[in-house]
Protein backbone atom coordinates (compact mmCIF):
# COMPACT_ATOMS: atom_id res chain seq x y z
CA UNK A 1 0.00 0.00 0.00
CA UNK A 2 2.61 2.57 0.81
CA UNK A 3 4.06 4.02 -2.43
CA UNK A 4 7.21 3.09 -3.84
CA UNK A 5 10.53 5.09 -4.14
CA UNK A 6 13.15 4.68 -6.53
CA UNK A 7 16.13 4.93 -5.79
CA UNK A 8 16.59 4.38 -2.62
CA UNK A 9 19.95 6.55 -2.55
CA UNK A 10 21.78 8.72 -4.56
CA UNK A 11 25.45 10.42 -3.98
CA UNK A 12 25.46 13.43 -6.44
CA UNK A 13 28.25 16.06 -7.37
CA UNK A 14 27.51 19.70 -6.80
CA UNK A 15 25.65 20.80 -9.77
CA UNK A 16 25.02 17.53 -11.10
CA UNK A 17 21.17 16.53 -11.64
CA UNK A 18 18.55 13.75 -10.11
CA UNK A 19 15.77 12.25 -10.25
CA UNK A 20 13.13 10.52 -7.57
CA UNK A 21 10.47 8.82 -8.56
CA UNK A 22 7.27 7.75 -6.35
CA UNK A 23 4.84 4.75 -7.83
CA UNK A 24 1.75 3.42 -6.05
CA UNK A 25 -0.35 0.89 -6.33
CA UNK A 26 -3.21 2.20 -6.13
CA UNK A 27 -4.98 5.71 -7.72
CA UNK A 28 -3.45 8.93 -6.62
CA UNK A 29 -5.87 11.89 -6.06
CA UNK A 30 -3.01 14.32 -5.45
CA UNK A 31 1.08 13.66 -4.51
CA UNK A 32 3.14 15.76 -1.88
CA UNK A 33 7.08 16.07 -1.85
CA UNK A 34 8.86 16.56 1.43
CA UNK A 35 12.94 16.53 2.29
CA UNK A 36 14.03 15.76 5.92
CA UNK A 37 17.26 16.39 6.91
CA UNK A 38 18.91 14.02 9.46
CA UNK A 39 17.49 14.47 12.93
CA UNK A 40 14.70 16.96 11.96
CA UNK A 41 10.91 17.20 11.02
CA UNK A 42 10.33 16.93 6.81
CA UNK A 43 9.75 20.18 5.35
CA UNK A 44 6.96 20.76 2.34
CA UNK A 45 8.32 21.11 -1.08
CA UNK A 46 5.49 21.02 -3.42
CA UNK A 47 1.76 19.30 -4.19
CA UNK A 48 0.92 17.93 -6.99
CA UNK A 49 -3.35 17.84 -7.50
CA UNK A 50 -3.96 16.90 -10.99
CA UNK A 51 -2.79 14.30 -12.84
CA UNK A 52 -0.34 15.95 -15.72
CA UNK A 53 0.37 18.89 -13.02
CA UNK A 54 4.03 20.27 -13.60
CA UNK A 55 5.48 22.56 -10.80
CA UNK A 56 8.07 24.19 -9.92
CA UNK A 57 10.30 26.74 -7.91
CA UNK A 58 14.08 27.02 -7.76
CA UNK A 59 15.98 24.20 -9.09
CA UNK A 60 13.51 21.72 -7.85
CA UNK A 61 10.33 20.47 -9.95
CA UNK A 62 8.07 17.69 -10.27
CA UNK A 63 5.39 16.05 -12.48
CA UNK A 64 2.59 13.73 -11.68
CA UNK A 65 1.34 11.28 -14.11
CA UNK A 66 -2.02 9.91 -12.90
CA UNK A 67 -2.92 7.29 -15.06
CA UNK A 68 0.62 6.00 -14.62
CA UNK A 69 -0.02 6.26 -10.48
CA UNK A 70 3.32 8.13 -10.06
CA UNK A 71 5.25 11.03 -9.77
CA UNK A 72 8.60 12.15 -10.16
CA UNK A 73 10.81 14.70 -8.43
CA UNK A 74 13.57 16.39 -10.51
CA UNK A 75 16.55 18.21 -8.89
CA UNK A 76 18.74 20.47 -11.09
CA UNK A 77 21.84 21.58 -10.54
CA UNK A 78 22.18 20.39 -7.45
CA UNK A 79 23.69 21.82 -4.22
CA UNK A 80 24.87 20.87 -0.38
CA UNK A 81 21.35 22.06 1.17
CA UNK A 82 19.92 19.35 -1.11
CA UNK A 83 21.33 16.48 0.78
CA UNK A 84 18.87 14.84 2.81
CA UNK A 85 15.99 12.33 2.46
CA UNK A 86 12.83 12.80 -0.03
CA UNK A 87 9.89 11.17 0.99
CA UNK A 88 6.87 11.75 -1.18
CA UNK A 89 3.28 11.75 0.23
CA UNK A 90 -0.54 11.32 -0.36
CA UNK A 91 -3.94 10.21 0.98
CA UNK A 92 -5.55 7.07 0.21
CA UNK A 93 -8.64 7.69 -1.65
CA UNK A 94 -11.83 7.96 -0.27
CA UNK A 95 -10.76 8.15 3.56
CA UNK A 96 -8.56 10.78 5.06
CA UNK A 97 -5.33 8.47 5.98
CA UNK A 98 -1.95 9.61 4.82
CA UNK A 99 1.06 7.96 3.81
CA UNK A 100 4.60 8.20 2.65
CA UNK A 101 6.70 6.48 0.44
CA UNK A 102 9.36 4.62 1.18
CA UNK A 103 12.26 7.68 1.08
CA UNK A 104 15.13 8.22 -0.98
CA UNK A 105 18.19 9.15 0.93
CA UNK A 106 20.06 11.94 -1.42
CA UNK A 107 24.14 13.33 -0.65
CA UNK A 108 25.18 15.87 -2.53
CA UNK A 109 28.79 16.44 -2.48
CA UNK A 110 31.07 18.93 -2.92
CA UNK B 1 4.49 33.06 15.16
CA UNK B 2 2.16 30.29 14.28
CA UNK B 3 3.97 27.03 14.39
CA UNK B 4 3.46 23.31 15.79
CA UNK B 5 5.13 22.35 19.65
CA UNK B 6 5.89 18.88 20.65
CA UNK B 7 6.98 18.43 24.09
CA UNK B 8 9.56 17.35 25.19
CA UNK B 9 12.34 16.67 22.66
CA UNK B 10 13.57 13.82 24.08
CA UNK B 11 12.12 11.82 27.22
CA UNK B 12 13.14 8.59 28.76
CA UNK B 13 10.71 5.78 30.22
CA UNK B 14 11.41 3.02 31.82
CA UNK B 15 10.25 -0.07 31.00
CA UNK B 16 6.03 -0.77 31.82
CA UNK B 17 4.93 3.33 32.31
CA UNK B 18 2.81 5.15 30.48
CA UNK B 19 4.21 8.43 28.96
CA UNK B 20 2.07 11.40 27.16
CA UNK B 21 3.68 12.97 24.26
CA UNK B 22 2.41 16.76 23.85
CA UNK B 23 1.51 18.43 20.61
CA UNK B 24 0.34 21.73 20.03
CA UNK B 25 -0.86 23.83 17.36
CA UNK B 26 -1.99 27.60 16.83
CA UNK B 27 -2.42 27.11 13.18
CA UNK B 28 -6.42 26.65 13.66
CA UNK B 29 -5.99 23.40 11.65
CA UNK B 30 -8.36 21.06 11.47
CA UNK B 31 -6.88 17.85 11.08
CA UNK B 32 -3.68 16.30 13.49
CA UNK B 33 -1.41 13.06 12.75
CA UNK B 34 0.69 11.42 15.06
CA UNK B 35 3.59 9.52 12.65
CA UNK B 36 6.74 7.11 14.27
CA UNK B 37 9.94 6.94 12.69
CA UNK B 38 12.50 4.57 13.28
CA UNK B 39 16.60 5.17 12.66
CA UNK B 40 17.09 5.08 8.85
CA UNK B 41 13.26 4.42 7.68
CA UNK B 42 10.28 5.93 6.99
CA UNK B 43 7.34 7.93 8.61
CA UNK B 44 5.09 5.36 9.33
CA UNK B 45 1.16 6.75 10.60
CA UNK B 46 -0.34 6.06 14.43
CA UNK B 47 -3.27 8.19 14.68
CA UNK B 48 -5.45 10.51 13.26
CA UNK B 49 -7.94 13.22 13.59
CA UNK B 50 -9.75 15.69 11.12
CA UNK B 51 -12.13 16.95 13.54
CA UNK B 52 -12.59 17.58 17.26
CA UNK B 53 -13.62 14.47 19.15
CA UNK B 54 -12.70 12.50 16.51
CA UNK B 55 -9.73 10.30 15.47
CA UNK B 56 -9.07 6.91 13.57
CA UNK B 57 -5.99 4.47 13.72
CA UNK B 58 -3.38 4.23 11.55
CA UNK B 59 -1.34 1.31 10.34
CA UNK B 60 0.39 0.87 14.06
CA UNK B 61 -1.95 2.34 16.18
CA UNK B 62 -1.51 -0.76 18.86
CA UNK B 63 -0.01 0.07 21.80
CA UNK B 64 -1.04 3.99 21.17
CA UNK B 65 -4.01 6.08 22.41
CA UNK B 66 -4.74 9.65 21.71
CA UNK B 67 -7.24 12.22 22.51
CA UNK B 68 -9.14 15.29 20.29
CA UNK B 69 -11.06 17.10 23.32
CA UNK B 70 -9.73 20.51 21.69
CA UNK B 71 -8.75 21.73 18.31
CA UNK B 72 -5.39 22.51 18.85
CA UNK B 73 -4.11 20.13 20.97
CA UNK B 74 -3.94 16.27 19.67
CA UNK B 75 -1.33 14.65 22.86
CA UNK B 76 -0.34 10.45 22.21
CA UNK B 77 0.07 8.13 25.14
CA UNK B 78 2.49 5.36 25.00
CA UNK B 79 1.31 2.67 27.01
CA UNK B 80 3.43 -0.49 28.03
CA UNK B 81 1.38 -2.39 25.72
CA UNK B 82 3.90 -1.13 23.23
CA UNK B 83 6.71 -3.55 23.02
CA UNK B 84 9.10 -1.27 21.25
CA UNK B 85 8.81 2.08 21.84
CA UNK B 86 11.88 3.60 21.49
CA UNK B 87 11.86 6.16 18.04
CA UNK B 88 11.43 9.30 16.73
CA UNK B 89 7.66 10.78 16.90
CA UNK B 90 6.80 13.88 14.89
CA UNK B 91 3.45 15.42 15.15
CA UNK B 92 1.62 17.32 11.91
CA UNK B 93 -1.65 19.60 11.28
CA UNK B 94 -3.18 20.25 7.77
CA UNK B 95 -5.94 22.84 7.45
CA UNK B 96 -8.24 19.98 5.63
CA UNK B 97 -8.05 16.72 4.01
CA UNK B 98 -4.21 16.14 3.23
CA UNK B 99 -5.45 15.35 -0.55
CA UNK B 100 -4.93 19.30 -1.08
CA UNK B 101 -3.06 20.55 1.63
CA UNK B 102 0.19 20.39 3.04
CA UNK B 103 1.67 18.77 6.23
CA UNK B 104 3.35 21.20 8.40
CA UNK B 105 5.33 19.20 11.13
CA UNK B 106 6.32 20.27 14.70
CA UNK B 107 9.76 19.53 15.73
CA UNK B 108 9.26 15.74 17.05
CA UNK B 109 9.95 13.90 20.65
CA UNK B 110 12.66 11.32 20.80
CA UNK B 111 11.48 8.48 23.26
CA UNK B 112 13.73 6.36 24.49
CA UNK B 113 12.71 3.03 26.80
CA UNK B 114 15.66 2.40 29.55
Amino acid sequence: QQPVQSPQAVILREGEDAVINCSSSKALYSVHWYRQKHGEAPVFLMILLKGGEQKGHDKISASFNEKKQQSSLYLTASQLSYSGTYFCGTEIQGTYKYIFGTGTRLKVLA
Amino acid sequence: DGGITQSPKYLFRKEGQNVTLSCEQNLNHDAMYWYRQDPGQGLRLIYYSQIVNDFQKGDIAEGYSVSREKKESFPLTVTSAQKNPTAFYLCASSVGTSRAYEQFFGPGTRLTVL
